[in-house]
């Protein structure tokens, strides 16, 4: 049973376009929700945590669906430097935070 | 801003031998962690660390593996007699809560010949 899965992409989008990955996850109780940015052969950052009401740290925003089971990220306004792959990540206090596969992001110019 | 550190960077090692990957969690944080990523593939859970004692493994954190804590800053993961598929990135994480963010050293790469 895959845990929590991503579309592993590649979205390939252009400079200024809005794009927006989608993540589900089979545990229910699961009560903690990230986003992680993975650069190539780099270890994952932690882009944000999604709250119950959603939160927005400038060009992201992230949702979380609990009835659906699924968390969003939608990103604004693509620079280059927004490609890389994007980890979704979720844990209930029972279990190790576990990722998905990672959406792959290319920007172009 | 604290930070997560990892050594080696890059070990290359033959089958049978032992490895001991390093890290120094963040100071404050009370939960360790180690994963690992074979290339291509999906951030794996290995072990968690609380309170000087296993909290959970993985199934791949067989009876090769180890992890220690011996002093107040270092956290070890061994593997005791490595095989080709333990060629991975090896990362150590550590959060301040059970159920709060992990931040992520910058990986130790293990290649195992």
């Amino acid at each position: 049973r895959k845990e929590v899965e991503q579309d592993p992409g590649p979205f390939n989008v252009p400079e200024g376009a809005t794009v927006a990955f989608n993540c589900t996850y089979s545990n229910s109780a699961s009560q903690s929700f990230f986003w992680y940015r993975q650069d190539c052969r780099k270890e994952p950052k932690l882009l944000m945590s999604v709250y119950s009401s959603g939160n927005e740290d400038g060009r992201f925003t992230a949702q979380l669906n609990r009835a659906s089971q699924y968390i969003s990220l939608l990103i604004r306004d693509s620079k280059l430097s927004d490609s890389a792959t994007y980890l979704c990540a979720a844990h209930s206090g029972n279990t190790p935070l576990v990722f998905g596969k990672g959406t792959r992001l290319s920007v172009i110019a | 801003e604290p930070e997560v550190t990892q050594t080696p960077s890059h070990q290359v090692t033959q089958m049978g031998q032992e490895v001991i990957l390093r890290c120094v969690p963040i100071s404050n944080h009370l939960y360790f962690y180690w994963y690992r990523q074979i290339l291509g593939q999906k951030v794996e859970f290995l072990v968690s660390f609380y309170n000087n004692e296993i909290s959970e493994k993985s199934e791949i954190f067989d009876d090769q593996f180890s992890v220690e804590r011996p002093d107040g800053s270092n956290f070890t993961l061994k593997i005791r007699s490595t095989k080709l598929e333990d060629s991975a990135m090896y990362f150590c994480a550590s959060s301040i809560d059970r159920v709060r963010e992990l931040f992520f050293g910058e990986g130790s790469r293990l290649t195992v010949l």
